[in-house]
């Protein structure tokens, strides 16, 4: 595609549900990153995916989140039973490696939990 | 871990008038990225770093890395509203093998 898709752009959900939020990287790059950014925040790095590697989960924040690849190319990222303190927005971004080309990001997953 | 630390903040200009974010890291660094992320929108790339005491310049924004490549600065001469953002640099290389972002500086910029 043009550029990294994320949807949904808005999610509601209620506290204790299950939420998965998607990222369509672009085509090609074998780099994966979730962020997390809360209001007026800087950018939490969640999970990162470089290629047929184990990802690095170092910075799921608790054993609620998780997230996959598969094929080496959409990811999933999944919180179950949110909390109101979940509510952010949700970045994923993609690049051609993980550490030394341009990154680029969807236009992010405003979650909401009440 | 690696502490990457952005100075200052936040930042309120006048239009005109210059600025400028340090980012500083507590180990060596390979390589460092610098973002914007204008308010409501998402970061994009503005420049990467590789080289000690390299200095590229985007119009009237000027970035610098350290020769120790421990410390990068982003310098804006004579600001414009569009400016509005927040300025993220993202290091990689020490203890780090991942694409991580400093805390950020929030400019404003009163006409």
């Amino acid at each position: 595609g043009a550029g990294v898709s994320q949807s949904p752009s808005n999610k509601v959900t209620e506290k204790g549900k299950d939420v998965e939020l998607r990222c369509d990287p672009i085509s090609g790059h074998t780099a994966l990153y979730w962020y997390r950014q809360s209001l007026g925040q800087g950018l939490e790095f969640l999970i990162y995916f470089q290629g047929n590697s184990a990802p690095d989960k170092s910075g799921l924040p608790s054993d609620r989140f998780s997230a996959e690849r598969t094929g080496g190319s959409v990811s999933t990222l999944t919180i179950q039973r949110t909390q109101q303190e979940d509510s952010a927005v949700y970045l994923c971004a993609s690049s051609f490696t993980g550490h030394n080309t341009e990154a680029f990001f969807g236009q992010g997953t405003r979650l909401t939990v009440v | 871990g690696q502490q990457v630390m952005q100075i200052p903040q936040y930042q309120h200009v006048q239009e005109g008038e210059d600025f400028t974010t340090y980012c500083n890291s507590s180990t060596t660094l390979s390589n460092i990225q610098w973002y914007k992320q204008r308010p409501g929108g998402h970061p994009v790339f503005l420049i990467q770093l590789v080289k000690s005491g390299e200095v590229k310049k985007q119009k009237r924004l000027t970035f610098q890395f350290g020769e120790a490549k421990k410390n990068s600065s982003l310098h804006i001469t004579a600001t414009q509203t569009t400016d509005v953002g927040t300025y993220f640099c993202a290091p990689y290389g020490g203890a780090t093998n991942k694409l991580i972002f400093g805390t950020g500086t929030l400019l404003a910029v009163q006409p």
